[in-house]
């Protein structure tokens, strides 16, 4: 079964704080992974995919394979970072198929 | 124009009522999507449409009917729909329909309310 797991559904942290959303994965194969983020009252927008194994606002995640990760870090969080964030996998069948967790909400406390 | 549009922003209907949704791409993307995305949950993916052809149902019932009349638009006819359909409609595109680096454009979505 292709299934994304996200146990957290809100984490709560203090400005300047390391961060650390989990996210682990279910896929036969090589999976392709994604994180996506949804500040209040804007709309979905990808900050990251494993594939390009860059950092954005901070942020970083590493596919882990032997332990069907793929964690979301960042070492200081902001205030500007409280958001949803969803983790995400793209399906098989030949399709961008995406197939969401079930999301963490991260509140940065100043 | 590097945005996904959707109209309308909120809708309320009856269970009788014919109602559309629509969504709209300027980017020359070749794949559209349409998402359910309920109150605090994640996305489900509904349809894709694939160089305006529908490639992918995701066993949605038949009251909701998804129409692509060129490779801008994608429409989301409804009909006979039930109060549990209340929920944010969510259309996304990305350049094609497969392969890596295909990020998903996403609207604002429309939320709707069958009463």
């Amino acid at each position: 079964a292709q299934r994304v797991t996200q146990p957290e559904k809100l984490l709560s942290v203090f400005k300047g704080a390391p961060v650390e959303l989990k996210c682990n994965y279910s896929y036969s194969g090589s999976p392709e992974l994604f994180w996506y983020v949804q500040y209040s009252r804007q709309r979905l927008q990808l900050l990251l995919r494993h594939i390009s194994r860059e950092s954005i606002k901070g942020f970083t995640a590493d596919l882990n394979k032997g332990e069907t990760s793929f964690h979301l870090k960042k070492p200081f969080a902001q205030e500007e970072d409280s958001a949803m964030y969803y983790c995400a996998l793209r399906g098989s069948g030949g399709y961008n198929k995406l197939i969401f967790g079930a999301g963490t909400r991260l509140a940065v406390h100043p | 124009d590097t945005e996904v549009t959707q109209t309308p922003k909120h809708l309320v209907m009856g269970m009788t009522n014919k109602k559309s949704l629509k969504c709209e791409q300027h980017m020359g993307h070749r794949a559209m999507y349409w998402y359910k995305q309920k109150a605090k949950k994640p996305p489900e993916l509904m349809f894709v449409y694939s160089y305006e052809k529908l490639s992918i149902n995701e066993s949605v019932p038949s009251r909701f009917s998804p129409e692509c009349p060129n490779s801008s638009l994608l429409n989301l006819h409804l009909h006979a729909l039930q109060p549990e359909d209340s929920a944010l409609y969510l259309c996304a595109s990305s350049q094609e329909p497969s392969g890596s680096y295909n990020e998903q454009f996403f609207g604002p979505g429309t939320r709707l309310t069958v009463l």
